[in-house]
């Protein structure tokens, strides 16, 4: 069982390009989610999904955006990446929205 | 706004030792808390989660504790090795509608010495 999958596993991006995260989980988890990680600032949340078909805010969300077309896959997308993206981005899955999460192995994005 | 904190940000001990980490968070309204260890340039593993109506749970050589009514938790970590070295998070789920996020600390990052 792999789990969590992210790619890529880092990127360097010119600034204004557009960039999509890949997140996969085989665990037939309801509920996803996408954080970043900054040193001195810790993870915080940008998108999550309950389930399927419907997504939400997080606590950083300007500048990203997600789907959840089905119950595996969750996407980020940068539609106009920025230096202030540069991140290590993680993705995680739980069974439902107030279960134990657990974490893919991340993607480290840098914007120049 | 539920706020978490977690103290030393970094310990170094022996091999061997018995060690607790602590985390305190100041909104006691909370669905569950949750210890990840977090090894250099990986993403997180998830060690113990605790729901708000357990004390503690315990898993091998770890065990957290929680305290809702003080805003505490600890995580015990017996018979330390070299291996348990990486940076440990806590991370609480806040009761509130609607509410998705967990909220973390910022780490306390152990070093055990051979």
């Amino acid at each position: 069982i792999a789990g969590i999958t992210q790619a890529p596993t880092s990127q360097i991006l010119a600034a204004g390009r557009r960039m999509t995260l890949r997140c996969t989980q085989d665990m037939r988890h309801n509920a996803m989610y996408w954080y970043r990680q900054d040193l001195g600032l810790g993870l915080r949340l940008i998108h999550y999904s309950n389930t399927a078909g419907t997504t939400g805010k997080g606590e950083v969300p300007d500048g990203y955006s997600v789907s959840r077309a089905n119950t595996d896959d969750f996407p980020l997308t940068l539609a106009s990446a920025v230096p202030s993206q540069t991140s290590v981005y993680f993705c995680a899955s739980s069974e439902g929205s107030g279960n134990e999460q657990f974490f893919g192995p991340g993607t480290r994005l840098t914007v120049l | 706004k539920q706020e978490v904190t977690q103290i030393p940000a970094a310990l170094s001990v022996p091999e061997g030792e018995n060690l607790v980490l602590n985390c305190s968070f100041t909104d006691s309204a909370i669905y569950n808390l949750q210890w990840f260890r977090q090894d250099p340039g990986k993403g997180l593993t998830s060690l113990l989660l605790i729901q708000s109506s357990q004390r503690e749970q315990t898993s091998g050589r770890l065990n957290a504790s929680l305290d809702k009514s003080s805003g505490r938790s600890t995580l015990y970590i017996a018979a330390s090795q070299p291996g348990d070295s990486a940076t440990y998070l806590c991370a609480v789920l806040p009761q509130l509608q609607g509410a998705q996020k967990l909220v973390f600390g910022q780490g306390t990052r152990l070093t055990i010495n051979p």
